[in-house]
């Protein structure tokens, strides 16, 4: 079992649809969680941190359940910039410096 | 506001060939430095972190090495390319363990 999973996608989704994102995780000791963007041949960019009690960015909210080790990103009210691949981060355990990263959802926002 | 830069943006080599990679972060002091590959159609994989200068913790055993000749600066390198190092690189900060990590462009290394 991989120590991220996400689902490659690609998710298609038409302008203003609502679209959600899962990442599971296998190392119950995990302590930091994070969703970055990618754009084609660019660099990761922090979207945000994951926080045990969920939190709200604009039209993007992260969800964290431990019980299930998973994390969630929803996104509102999709735009055409929102089209990029979405990397679930996790740090997998207090004290190390080790980030592992899932291969990423893509997703197309269609006009 | 920190910064981070990388150069070259991108690079071709000869298999066999040496590798220099540069990473320079701006704006502040003493943060732990990453650097990470990207083949293509791939997750990022750990190379190497660094917790302070001259201190480098090696995650895959390669052909690869890293260097921190300063608190800021942050070297990837290589004596004989192969192949299978073709990547995107990137280089990264924060400014301790469990925190997000910002990383600068990249330089996209096709071996050939």
């Amino acid at each position: 079992r991989k120590e991220v999973e996400q689902d490659p996608g690609p998710f298609n989704v038409p302008e203003g649809a609502t679209v959600a994102f899962n990442c599971t995780y296998s190392n119950s000791a995990s302590q930091s969680f994070f969703w970055y963007r990618q754009d084609c041949r660019k660099e990761p960019k922090l979207l945000m941190s994951v926080y045990s009690s969920g939190n709200e960015d604009g039209r993007f909210t992260a969800q964290l359940n431990r019980a299930s080790q998973y994390i969630s990103l929803l996104i509102r009210d999709s735009k055409l910039s929102d089209s990029a691949t979405y990397l679930c981060v996790v740090n997998i355990a207090t004290g190390t410096y080790k980030y592992i990263f899932g291969t990423g959802t893509r997703l197309k926002v269609l006009a | 506001s920190q910064t981070i830069h990388q150069w070259p943006a991108t690079l071709v080599q000869p298999v066999g060939s040496p590798l220099s990679l540069e990473c320079t972060v701006e704006g502040t002091s003493n943060p732990n430095l990453y650097w990470y590959r990207q083949a293509a159609g791939r997750g990022l994989q750990l190379l190497f972190y660094s917790v302070g200068i001259g201190q480098i913790s090696s995650e895959v055993p390669q052909n690869l090495s890293a260097s921190r000749p300063q608190d800021r600066q942050f070297i990837l390198s290589s004596k004989k390319l192969l192949l299978s190092d073709s990547g995107f690189y990137l280089c990264a900060w924060n400014p301790d363990r469990g925190y997000e990590q910002y990383f600068g462009p990249g330089t996209r290394l096709t071996v050939t």
